[in-house]
């Protein structure tokens, strides 16, 4: 079976320009995750989708950044408009059932996005 | 203070050296992940687990749910296996992963 995909796998832009990522989970999973590493941090969780739905975006860091799964298939965050501290790799996962079944988690290459 | 923490951060090692990387979690959880990444590449998970010890190859994971504690060993450790390690908590009742920083390993020929 294909893995999850992200696209683009790199991304520079300026600051206040607004950038779209792109995540396709593994055809048939239900929970799609994304998560983000800045620069010397560990990672840190930003939202979770089941299906279309929402289940949890606790870690949205701010108003500039939406997450939109339409249609329960692939996702994309939309950073708008873009501040420096946004940059880091944007990592999204995929897993065929919830918790608390625990499921092995399947992670996509990342984005890396730069803002400047 | 994080809630995974790992250790060490950066490890140099031997080939064929016995290597341990050390993940200590604060929360309880339902599991713990064992995650790597090489250079450039995205993330791969080695182990999922809430008890005993798993193996896959030379790689074995073990947890102490007890003393929040989980353990990732590789044997006769090859260049191949340089790479950041990664460990992950799953929260008991939540779906999100904590992440510790990551443990970068190298293993010299």
């Amino acid at each position: 079976e294909a893995g999850v995909t992200q696209f683009p796998s790199h991304s520079v832009i300026e600051k206040g320009q607004t950038v779209t990522l792109r995540c396709d989970p593994i055809s048939g999973h239900d929970n799609l995750y994304w998560y983000r590493r800045v620069m010397g941090k560990e990672i840190k969780f930003l939202l979770h989708f089941v299906k279309e739905s929402k289940q949890d975006e606790s870690g949205m860091p701010n108003n500039r950044f939406l997450a939109e799964r339409t249609g329960g298939t692939y996702s994309t965050l939309k950073v708008q408009p873009a501040e420096l501290e946004d940059s880091g790799v944007y990592f999204c996962a995929s897993s065929r059932t919830p918790v608390p079944y625990n499921s092995p988690l399947h992670f996509g290459n990342g984005t890396r996005l730069t803002v400047t | 203070k994080n809630e995974v923490e790992q250790s060490p951060q950066n490890l140099t090692a031997q080939e064929g050296e016995f290597i341990t990387i050390n993940c200590s979690y604060s929360v309880g959880i339902s599991a713990l992940h064992w995650l790597q990444q090489h250079p450039g590449g995205g993330i791969v998970s080695l182990f999922m687990l809430s008890s005993g010890k798993k193996k896959h190859g030379r790689l074995i994971a073990t947890i102490n749910i007890q003393e929040k504690h989980s353990s990732l060993h590789i044997t006769a450790s090859h260049p191949r296996d340089s790479a950041v390690y990664i460990c992950a908590a799953r929260r008991r009742g939540g779906s999100r992963l904590t992440f510790g920083e990551g443990t970068q390993l190298t293993v010299n020929p």
